[in-house]
Protein backbone atom coordinates (compact mmCIF):
# COMPACT_ATOMS: atom_id res chain seq x y z
CA UNK A 1 0.00 0.00 0.00
CA UNK A 2 0.98 3.68 -0.37
CA UNK A 3 3.38 5.21 2.46
CA UNK A 4 5.39 8.11 3.50
CA UNK A 5 9.11 8.07 4.97
CA UNK A 6 10.33 10.57 6.27
CA UNK A 7 14.03 11.60 8.15
CA UNK A 8 13.61 11.03 11.96
CA UNK A 9 14.63 13.66 13.79
CA UNK A 10 14.92 15.68 16.22
CA UNK A 11 17.26 18.03 13.88
CA UNK A 12 18.69 20.90 15.89
CA UNK A 13 19.70 24.12 14.02
CA UNK A 14 20.99 27.10 15.36
CA UNK A 15 18.88 30.39 13.79
CA UNK A 16 19.80 31.38 10.11
CA UNK A 17 20.86 27.81 9.44
CA UNK A 18 20.10 25.80 6.21
CA UNK A 19 17.08 23.12 6.82
CA UNK A 20 16.15 19.91 4.61
CA UNK A 21 13.89 17.52 5.68
CA UNK A 22 13.60 14.21 3.62
CA UNK A 23 10.43 13.01 2.71
CA UNK A 24 9.94 9.82 0.06
CA UNK A 25 6.70 8.20 -1.26
CA UNK A 26 5.64 5.02 -2.15
CA UNK A 27 2.10 5.02 -4.58
CA UNK A 28 -0.57 3.37 -6.56
CA UNK A 29 -0.32 6.44 -9.52
CA UNK A 30 0.72 9.82 -8.89
CA UNK A 31 -0.32 11.22 -5.44
CA UNK A 32 -0.80 14.90 -4.19
CA UNK A 33 1.79 15.90 -1.92
CA UNK A 34 1.76 17.66 1.26
CA UNK A 35 4.03 19.72 4.54
CA UNK A 36 1.83 20.08 7.42
CA UNK A 37 3.34 21.38 10.72
CA UNK A 38 1.62 20.94 14.11
CA UNK A 39 3.13 23.68 16.60
CA UNK A 40 2.98 22.67 20.41
CA UNK A 41 -0.44 21.83 21.35
CA UNK A 42 -2.08 22.63 18.44
CA UNK A 43 -3.37 20.43 15.40
CA UNK A 44 -1.70 20.62 12.15
CA UNK A 45 -1.76 23.39 9.23
CA UNK A 46 -1.32 22.72 5.91
CA UNK A 47 1.89 24.52 5.07
CA UNK A 48 2.47 23.84 1.16
CA UNK A 49 1.21 21.37 -1.08
CA UNK A 50 2.11 20.46 -4.63
CA UNK A 51 -0.28 18.35 -7.35
CA UNK A 52 1.94 17.16 -10.39
CA UNK A 53 5.29 15.82 -10.52
CA UNK A 54 7.98 18.75 -10.65
CA UNK A 55 5.80 21.49 -9.30
CA UNK A 56 7.49 23.80 -6.30
CA UNK A 57 5.31 24.24 -3.40
CA UNK A 58 6.29 27.10 -1.39
CA UNK A 59 5.08 29.37 1.81
CA UNK A 60 6.96 31.20 4.67
CA UNK A 61 10.33 30.25 2.97
CA UNK A 62 9.97 26.44 3.01
CA UNK A 63 10.17 24.86 -0.49
CA UNK A 64 9.62 21.73 -1.65
CA UNK A 65 9.59 19.75 -5.43
CA UNK A 66 7.77 17.02 -6.12
CA UNK A 67 10.32 14.78 -7.93
CA UNK A 68 8.82 12.23 -9.84
CA UNK A 69 11.95 10.20 -10.70
CA UNK A 70 13.08 10.02 -7.08
CA UNK A 71 9.91 9.95 -5.30
CA UNK A 72 10.76 12.69 -3.19
CA UNK A 73 9.38 15.46 -1.50
CA UNK A 74 11.58 16.42 0.68
CA UNK A 75 11.36 20.08 2.65
CA UNK A 76 13.74 23.15 2.08
CA UNK A 77 14.44 26.22 4.04
CA UNK A 78 17.08 28.77 3.46
CA UNK A 79 17.60 29.88 6.95
CA UNK A 80 15.30 29.12 9.76
CA UNK A 81 14.25 30.83 12.58
CA UNK A 82 12.89 29.94 16.28
CA UNK A 83 9.43 30.24 15.82
CA UNK A 84 10.12 27.35 12.95
CA UNK A 85 10.45 25.23 15.99
CA UNK A 86 7.66 22.72 15.63
CA UNK A 87 7.24 18.90 14.26
CA UNK A 88 6.58 18.67 10.36
CA UNK A 89 4.86 15.86 8.79
CA UNK A 90 4.95 14.80 5.14
CA UNK A 91 2.02 13.54 3.57
CA UNK A 92 0.42 11.76 0.93
CA UNK A 93 -2.95 11.76 -0.76
CA UNK A 94 -3.96 9.54 -3.64
CA UNK A 95 -6.16 10.21 -6.54
CA UNK A 96 -9.38 9.01 -7.57
CA UNK A 97 -11.52 6.77 -5.29
CA UNK A 98 -14.19 7.22 -2.43
CA UNK A 99 -11.91 8.48 -0.27
CA UNK A 100 -9.14 11.34 0.49
CA UNK A 101 -7.34 10.16 3.10
CA UNK A 102 -3.86 11.23 4.14
CA UNK A 103 -0.92 9.16 4.63
CA UNK A 104 1.10 10.52 7.21
CA UNK A 105 4.82 10.03 7.60
CA UNK A 106 6.42 9.47 11.38
CA UNK A 107 6.73 13.27 11.88
CA UNK A 108 10.43 15.51 12.25
CA UNK A 109 11.01 17.57 15.23
CA UNK A 110 12.87 20.96 14.30
CA UNK A 111 14.26 22.56 17.09
CA UNK A 112 15.93 26.40 16.27
CA UNK A 113 18.35 27.57 18.93
CA UNK A 114 18.86 30.96 19.35
CA UNK B 1 -15.06 31.77 10.10
CA UNK B 2 -14.46 29.37 12.84
CA UNK B 3 -12.32 26.77 12.19
CA UNK B 4 -12.70 22.88 12.93
CA UNK B 5 -13.42 22.85 16.78
CA UNK B 6 -12.87 19.37 18.85
CA UNK B 7 -14.09 19.13 22.66
CA UNK B 8 -13.16 17.72 25.28
CA UNK B 9 -9.68 18.96 24.47
CA UNK B 10 -8.23 16.65 27.20
CA UNK B 11 -9.91 13.68 28.38
CA UNK B 12 -9.06 11.28 31.14
CA UNK B 13 -10.65 7.78 31.43
CA UNK B 14 -9.99 4.90 33.49
CA UNK B 15 -9.63 1.32 31.67
CA UNK B 16 -13.55 0.09 30.95
CA UNK B 17 -14.73 3.50 30.55
CA UNK B 18 -16.41 4.83 27.26
CA UNK B 19 -15.08 8.01 25.24
CA UNK B 20 -16.55 10.12 23.12
CA UNK B 21 -15.08 13.07 20.76
CA UNK B 22 -16.82 15.11 19.18
CA UNK B 23 -15.74 17.39 16.26
CA UNK B 24 -17.77 20.63 14.93
CA UNK B 25 -16.31 20.75 10.96
CA UNK B 26 -15.92 24.26 9.58
CA UNK B 27 -19.12 25.99 7.92
CA UNK B 28 -20.00 24.60 4.99
CA UNK B 29 -17.89 21.58 5.49
CA UNK B 30 -19.89 18.21 4.71
CA UNK B 31 -17.29 15.76 5.39
CA UNK B 32 -14.98 14.78 7.94
CA UNK B 33 -11.92 12.58 8.71
CA UNK B 34 -10.81 11.15 11.99
CA UNK B 35 -6.99 10.15 12.67
CA UNK B 36 -5.23 8.92 15.45
CA UNK B 37 -1.24 10.00 16.34
CA UNK B 38 -0.23 7.10 18.80
CA UNK B 39 3.00 8.60 20.52
CA UNK B 40 5.90 8.94 18.71
CA UNK B 41 4.29 8.35 15.71
CA UNK B 42 2.63 9.92 12.83
CA UNK B 43 -1.09 10.65 12.28
CA UNK B 44 -2.89 7.54 10.65
CA UNK B 45 -6.30 7.46 9.18
CA UNK B 46 -8.83 6.36 11.03
CA UNK B 47 -12.43 6.76 9.18
CA UNK B 48 -14.47 9.05 6.69
CA UNK B 49 -17.78 10.44 6.92
CA UNK B 50 -20.46 12.66 5.10
CA UNK B 51 -23.58 13.61 6.55
CA UNK B 52 -25.08 10.70 8.09
CA UNK B 53 -22.53 8.23 6.27
CA UNK B 54 -19.75 6.14 6.58
CA UNK B 55 -17.51 6.24 3.89
CA UNK B 56 -14.22 4.66 4.21
CA UNK B 57 -13.79 2.97 7.89
CA UNK B 58 -10.71 1.10 6.89
CA UNK B 59 -8.32 2.75 9.33
CA UNK B 60 -10.85 1.98 12.10
CA UNK B 61 -10.27 -0.77 15.10
CA UNK B 62 -12.79 -3.68 14.34
CA UNK B 63 -14.01 -3.62 18.04
CA UNK B 64 -14.71 -1.03 20.43
CA UNK B 65 -14.25 1.86 17.99
CA UNK B 66 -17.45 3.58 16.16
CA UNK B 67 -17.87 6.96 14.14
CA UNK B 68 -21.49 9.10 13.26
CA UNK B 69 -21.87 12.43 11.54
CA UNK B 70 -25.53 12.91 11.78
CA UNK B 71 -27.71 15.63 10.02
CA UNK B 72 -27.64 18.16 12.72
CA UNK B 73 -24.59 18.02 15.36
CA UNK B 74 -20.88 17.20 15.42
CA UNK B 75 -19.42 13.92 14.28
CA UNK B 76 -18.87 11.71 17.35
CA UNK B 77 -15.94 9.04 17.43
CA UNK B 78 -16.51 6.73 20.19
CA UNK B 79 -14.60 4.51 21.95
CA UNK B 80 -16.09 1.50 24.10
CA UNK B 81 -13.90 -0.25 27.45
CA UNK B 82 -11.23 2.01 26.60
CA UNK B 83 -7.74 0.54 27.43
CA UNK B 84 -4.71 2.06 28.04
CA UNK B 85 -3.35 1.31 24.18
CA UNK B 86 -6.22 3.70 23.30
CA UNK B 87 -4.05 6.56 24.78
CA UNK B 88 -3.46 8.86 21.44
CA UNK B 89 -4.06 12.18 20.47
CA UNK B 90 -7.17 12.20 18.11
CA UNK B 91 -7.85 14.68 15.53
CA UNK B 92 -10.66 15.49 13.07
CA UNK B 93 -10.51 17.13 9.88
CA UNK B 94 -12.80 18.67 7.65
CA UNK B 95 -13.44 19.91 4.08
CA UNK B 96 -16.29 21.21 1.91
CA UNK B 97 -16.41 17.79 -0.29
CA UNK B 98 -14.44 18.42 -3.61
CA UNK B 99 -11.94 16.09 -4.14
CA UNK B 100 -9.15 18.50 -4.68
CA UNK B 101 -9.85 20.32 -1.60
CA UNK B 102 -7.24 21.09 1.49
CA UNK B 103 -8.62 18.89 4.92
CA UNK B 104 -8.42 21.48 7.63
CA UNK B 105 -8.07 20.37 11.00
CA UNK B 106 -9.11 20.89 14.96
CA UNK B 107 -6.54 21.19 17.63
CA UNK B 108 -6.91 17.63 18.54
CA UNK B 109 -8.38 15.72 21.78
CA UNK B 110 -5.50 14.44 23.89
CA UNK B 111 -7.05 11.20 25.56
CA UNK B 112 -5.47 9.57 28.28
CA UNK B 113 -6.38 6.11 29.71
CA UNK B 114 -5.08 5.43 33.44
Amino acid sequence: GDSVTQMEGPVTLSEEAFLTINCTYTATGYPSLFWYVQYPGEGLQLLLKATKADDKGSNKGFEATYRKETTSFHLEKGSVQVSDSAVYFCASRGMGGATNKLIFGTGTLLAVQP
Amino acid sequence: NAGVMQNPRHLVRRRGQEARLRCSPMKGHSHVYWYRQLPEEGLKFMVYLQKENIIDESGMPKERFSAEFPKEGPSILRIQQVVRGDSAAYFCASSPGLAENQQFFGPGTRLTVL
